[in-house]
C-alpha cells in the first residue's frame, strides 16, 4: 500500500470548516483513500473513502486531486466533539486487504 | 445490534504470564485485524486474517499469537515473550472485496502488565 503523509497537528475554531490535508504521491490506480478518526481512548471510526471522485456524506467531504497524489478531508462546521486524531490511509481492494495506519493528525477544535 | 466486541475493557496481568484478548464480530466479515497502540502513537498492525484457519503476520507480530477457528472470533494471545506488552489493543473487521470496504473497530482492551 502507498504511504501517506499528514501534518502532526492542526487547530480549528468551533463552527469553522476544518480542512485536513494528506499526501499520497505513490498511490496506484486501484488504491482507495480512506479517512478514519479516533477520539481519545476509543476505537477508530470510519469517516469516508473515495477512489478518484470527490465524495460527501453526513460527516464530511473528501476532495481528491485530479492526479490523486493528495486529498483533503473537510469537516464543514467543526464542533468540540470533532477533536480527535484523523488518519488518512491508502488501501487497495480485492485480495490485498491489509489495512495500515500512520500517526495521523491531531485536530483540536477550540471554542 | 451488529458490531465488534472486545473484552475485557481493562486487563491487568503479572509479568511472565500469557494473556488472551477476546474479539468477536457479528457483521459476517471475512477479514479481522489486531492492532497495538502506544501512548501518542498511531496504530501498528499485529496480525490479520482473511479466512478461517489462515492468518498473516503484520508489522509487529513477535511475542503475539492468534487463532481463527471461527469466522466471528479472532483471539489474540500476548505471550511472555512480548517485551513491552502494556498497551491499548484494538480489533477490527471488514469485508474483503474488490471495492475495499471500510473496517469497523471495537472499543479496545487496555492491557497493563506489572
Amino acid at each position: 500500500d502507498a504511504k501517506t503523509t499528514q501534518p502532526p497537528s492542526m487547530d480549528c475554531a468551533e463552527g469553522r470548516a476544518a480542512n485536513l490535508p494528506c499526501n499520497h504521491s505513490t498511490i496506484s490506480g486501484n488504491e482507495y483513500v480512506y479517512w478514519y478518526r479516533q477520539i481519545h481512548s476509543q476505537g477508530p471510526q470510519y469517516i469516508i473513502h473515495g477512489l478518484k471522485n470527490n465524495e460527501t456524506n453526513e460527516m464530511a467531504s473528501l476532495i481528491i486531486t485530479e492526479d490523486r497524489k493528495s486529498s483533503t478531508l473537510i469537516l464543514p462546521h467543526a464542533t468540540l466533539r470533532d477533536t480527535a486524531v484523523y488518519y488518512c490511509i491508502v488501501r487497495s481492494g480485492g485480495s490485498n486487504y491489509k489495512l495500515t495506519f500512520g500517526k495521523g493528525t491531531l485536530l483540536t477544535v477550540n471554542p | 445490534d451488529g458490531g465488534i466486541t472486545q473484552s475485557p475493557k481493562y486487563l491487568f496481568r503479572k509479568e511472565g504470564q500469557n494473556v488472551t484478548l477476546s474479539c468477536e464480530q457479528n457483521l459476517n466479515h471475512d477479514a479481522m485485524y489486531w492492532y497495538r497502540q502506544d501512548p501518542g502513537q498511531g496504530l501498528r498492525l499485529i496480525y490479520y486474517s482473511q479466512i478461517v484457519n489462515d492468518f498473516q503476520k503484520g508489522d509487529i507480530a513477535e511475542g503475539y499469537s492468534v487463532s481463527r477457528e471461527k469466522k466471528e472470533s479472532f483471539p489474540l494471545t500476548v505471550t511472555s515473550a512480548q517485551k513491552n506488552p502494556t498497551a491499548f489493543y484494538l480489533c477490527a473487521s471488514s469485508r474483503v472485496d474488490f471495492f475495499a470496504p471500510e473496517a469497523f473497530f471495537g472499543q479496545g482492551t487496555r492491557l497493563t502488565v506489572v
